[in-house]
């Protein structure tokens, strides 16, 4: 069955530090998606990605964050300067289009 | 606000109990519909999705969902549960914006007792 991989599954950084999470999507899936999870918190949306570009985001994904897809495999989330609050699970999805989401494992990022 | 609103945070269930987690939606217009299964230290798994047809959608594990358009509900539901279903339940939206971004609940955290 095909997977989205994500990686690191921990990341630990200093506040103002920038983190890259990587993920790699199902291949032929063309829409792309990181939400992120707070502990004991929902699941809230961030961007999605089609077409090589940004097709939505949330308040959430404000300047500080980014979204690339440097080489037709990767799909990667930047945060420029981490925050305390930046700390939650971080999740990758793709889709082919309808049809529901696969996530990835997810990467745990804690900024001390 | 729109939003996706699921009933209960916590539920204990002994094992063969049957199980009915309520959600419900505030949009109008067509939606997609999902729950999705977060099992403990794992991710999130798709369970079941409605798009159109059949109100009643079976998923895996012996889960199912009844569609009920007039009461903006999408109720997922299990006849036996078993031990190993203890996890988190997310009910989860496509709103009818355009695109396909999806709307999370806050979760049902279920435990079920062996």
């Amino acid at each position: 069955e095909p997977e989205v991989t994500q990686t690191p599954s921990h990341q630990v950084t200093q506040m103002g530090q920038e983190v890259i999470l990587r993920c790699v999507p199902i291949s032929n899936h063309l829409y792309f998606y990181w939400y992120r999870q707070i502990l004991g918190q929902k699941v809230e949306f961030l961007v999605s990605f089609y077409n090589n570009e940004i097709s939505e985001k949330s308040e959430i994904f404000d300047d500080q964050f980014s979204v690339e897809r440097p080489d037709g495999s990767n799909f990667t989330l930047k945060i420029r300067s981490t925050k305390l609050e930046d700390s939650a699970m971080y999740f990758c999805a793709s889709s082919p289009g309808q049809g529901g989401y696969t996530f990835g494992s997810g990467t745990r990022l804690t900024v001390v | 606000a729109q939003s996706v609103s699921q009933h209960n945070h916590h539920v204990i269930l002994s094992e063969a109990a049957s199980l009915e987690l309520g959600c419900n939606y505030s949009y109008g217009g067509t939606v997609n519909l999902f729950w999705y299964v977060q099992y403990p230290g794992q991710h999130l798994q798709l369970l079941l999705k409605y798009f159109s047809g059949d109100p009643l959608v079976k998923g895996i594990k012996g889960f199912e969902a009844e569609f009920i358009k007039s009461k903006f509900s999408f109720n997922l539901r299990k006849p036996s549960v078993q031990w190993s279903d203890t996890a988190e339940y997310f009910c989860a939206v496509n709103p009818p914006t355009g695109g396909f971004k999806t709307i999370f609940g806050a979760g049902t955290r279920l435990f079920v007792k062996a």
